[in-house]
This record gives C-alpha cells, sequence and structure tokens, in this order.
C-alpha cells in the first residue's frame, strides 16, 4: 500500500523568502513522485515529478524538489516566494511496481505569501 | 489541443435527482480517472477505468457509476444525488507512467 504524509495543511511566507513544502511518502515498490499546483478555482497543474532519474527534479516557476529514499521524503522548495506562488500544493505518489494505475494525493499544502 | 473537457462547469441538482458529468480527452491515454475535492480531504479517487470496457473502484466509489465505451469518453453518473455529494469534481487521464492530465473541474452543489 502507498501513502502521502503532508506534514503542513498551511504554510505562509513573506514575498522573497525561501518556500518549504513538507512531504513524506510510503510506497511497496519504487516510486513515482508528483507535485502539482492548484490556483484559486483552477484544475491542477503539474510542478514536477520524479521517476529515478535524478534525485532533484527541477519544474517549473523556479520550483524544485530532492527525493530522499532514506527519509521517505520528497520535499519541495523554491529560494524566493513571489505572490503568484500563493496556491494549494499537492504531493502524489504512484507506484510503479505494483498496480501502475492508482495513484494517490495528499491532503494539500495551502501556501499564503505575505507582501 | 483541447487536453481533458468537463462538462458541465457548475450544477445544482436536488436531492434524488440523477446527472451525468461528461470527461472527454483527445491525447488517446488509455487511463482515465474521476476524483471528488473537498476541503481539507484532498483528492480522493472515485473510479478510473485502464482501457475501453475496463472501469474499477477507488476509494469513495459508492453512489456513482461509470462507463468506458471508448477511449476518448469516460462519464459519471449520479443515479440519487445526495447532499454528502456536493463537491468539486475532477476528470484525469495519464499514459503509462506520465503525470495526470487534469480538467478544469465541475463544482457540484446538492440541495
Amino acid at each position: 500500500a502507498q501513502s502521502v504524509t503532508q506534514l503542513d495543511s498551511h504554510v505562509s511566507v513573506s514575498e522573497g523568502t525561501p518556500v518549504l513544502l513538507r512531504c513524506n511518502y510510503s510506497s511497496s515498490y519504487s516510486p513515482s513522485l508528483f507535485w502539482y499546483v492548484q490556483h484559486p478555482n483552477k484544475g491542477l497543474q503539474l510542478l514536477l515529478k520524479y521517476t529515478s532519474a535524478a534525485t532533484l527534479v527541477k519544474g517549473i516557476n523556479g520550483f524544485e524538489a530532492e527525493f530522499k529514499k532514506s527519509e521517505t521524503s520528497f520535499h519541495l522548495t523554491k529560494p524566493s516566494a513571489h505572490m503568484s506562488d500563493a496556491a494549494e500544493y499537492f504531493c502524489v505518489v504512484s507506484d510503479r511496481g505494483g498496480s501502475n494505475y492508482k495513484l494517490t494525493f495528499g491532503k494539500g499544502t495551502l501556501l499564503t505569501v505575505n507582501p | 489541443n483541447a487536453g481533458v473537457t468537463q462538462t458541465p462547469k457548475f450544477q445544482v441538482l436536488k436531492t434524488g435527482q440523477s446527472m451525468t458529468l461528461q470527461c472527454a480527452q483527445d491525447m488517446n491515454h488509455e487511463y482515465m480517472s474521476w476524483y471528488r475535492q473537498d476541503p481539507g480531504m484532498g483528492l480522493r479517487l472515485i473510479h478510473y477505468s485502464v482501457g475501453a470496457g475496463i472501469t474499477d473502484q477507488g476509494e469513495v466509489p459508492n453512489g456513482y457509476n461509470v462507463s468506458r465505451s471508448t477511449t476518448e469518453d469516460f462519464p459519471l453518473r449520479l443515479l440519487s444525488a445526495a447532499p454528502s455529494q456536493t463537491s468539486v469534481y475532477f476528470c484525469a487521464s495519464r499514459l503509462g507512467d506520465s503525470p495526470l492530465h487534469f480538467g478544469n473541474g465541475t463544482r457540484l452543489t446538492v440541495t
């Protein structure tokens, strides 16, 4: 079985300061991991994905995430927050060795960016 | 370059009414799925399909039916709407282990 835990339901930062959104996962197989972003009243957009290549993954809009197998973590970071980053972020795990078709979503982290 | 198209965008139903949420994709993805999104709950899988003629239940299937007669279409049916089904519904598709492509959602209110 697989699961995802987003450790913070809400993160608040000031514009220009670093962003850290934390995600831990469990997986019976070698996982694929994704981060999605959802702006208010919009659908979900892919930020980045990890599929067993480089452990440091770069995504869109300056975001990146590092896969750490020993810590079962896939935290999302950005060096400097922008007002447009305010949104909800979802960490997603997909087992690639077992049933390849079920993805598990975290409950989301709401990012607030203060001017 | 339509991607995943959901209709309608908004719907209000009375308890006991039935309706179908439509989902179509033009990317030849074999996998399609329906999620519901509720505050603080993230996205929960309702039903999914790995190809035409094949469907399976997800985490919260009760009260919903699906069918997959073509690769392109994956409608979600509410047979007898209940207030607990008030939610935002997302259709998503993928090819193999690629990321999910999402539609823009349907906001459903059941009174």
